[in-house]
């Protein structure tokens, strides 16, 4: 089966610029993931979808990061406006459902100048 | 909110030894543990995982453990390959009405042939 699509695989951009990331989960399943993970680090959960809904947005920096999933399949992270420290791989995962094993996509690198 | 504490950061070990990384959690509550190998540009991919109710599981080259009165689960990895070098994160979580991983720092293995 196909895995969890994401792109772009990578991304530059200067500081206060806005970016955007796409992530296609695996075919039928319910939740999806966005995971920050900075350099050196493990991943950090940014928000958690059960189809359309939102399950967990607790940490994600609302005041500039926002995220969606219409229509309950592929999903959209907006980084508005950019900081350095925004500078991470962004990964996407999708599970069958709350309880099942998380998949990773490939992440997006941004980084920012 | 959970805290994973993983040890140690760097590993490098000789083909065909062992090599071992262990994991502390703070939240008594959590029952699910995976654990997860990242290769150099890639997502993280399941390994193994081990639910609270067991103490130990085994597949192949690949065991965990877990004593969950001390708060903690160990990777063990016998007769290593140079295949086997990758970062390594232990995680946990609570699978209540939803499975939301916290992640440990992360172990770089490296496998010396």
């Amino acid at each position: 089966e196909a895995g969890v699509a994401q792109s772009p695989r990578y991304k530059i951009i200067e500081k206060r610029q806005s970016v955007a990331f796409w992530c296609n989960p695996i075919s039928g399943h319910a939740t999806l993931y966005w995971y920050q993970q900075i350099l050196g680090q493990g991943p950090k959960l940014l928000i958690q979808f059960q189809n359309n809904g939102v399950v967990d947005d607790s940490q994600l920096p609302k005041d500039r990061f926002s995220a969606e999933r219409l229509k309950g399949v592929d999903s959209t992270l907006k980084i508005q406006p950019a900081k350095l420290e925004d500078s991470a791989v962004y990964l996407c995962a999708s599970s069958l459902g709350t309880g099942g094993e998380a998949f990773f996509g490939q992440g997006t690198r941004l980084t920012v100048v | 909110g959970e805290n994973v504490e993983q040890h140690p950061s760097t590993l490098s070990v000789q083909e065909g030894d062992s090599a071992v990384i262990k994991c502390t959690y703070s939240d008594s509550a959590s029952n699910y543990f995976p654990w997860y190998k990242q290769e150099l540009g890639k997502g993280p991919q399941l390994i193994i995982d081990i639910r609270s109710n067991v103490g130990e599981k085994k597949d192949q080259r690949i065991a965990v453990t877990l004593n969950k009165t001390a708060k903690h689960f160990s990777l063990h990895i016998t007769e290593t390959q140079p295949e086997d070098s990758a970062v390594y994160f232990c995680a946990a979580s609570f699978s209540g009405s939803a499975r939301q991983l916290t992640f440990g720092s992360g172990t770089q293995l490296t496998v010396l042939p």
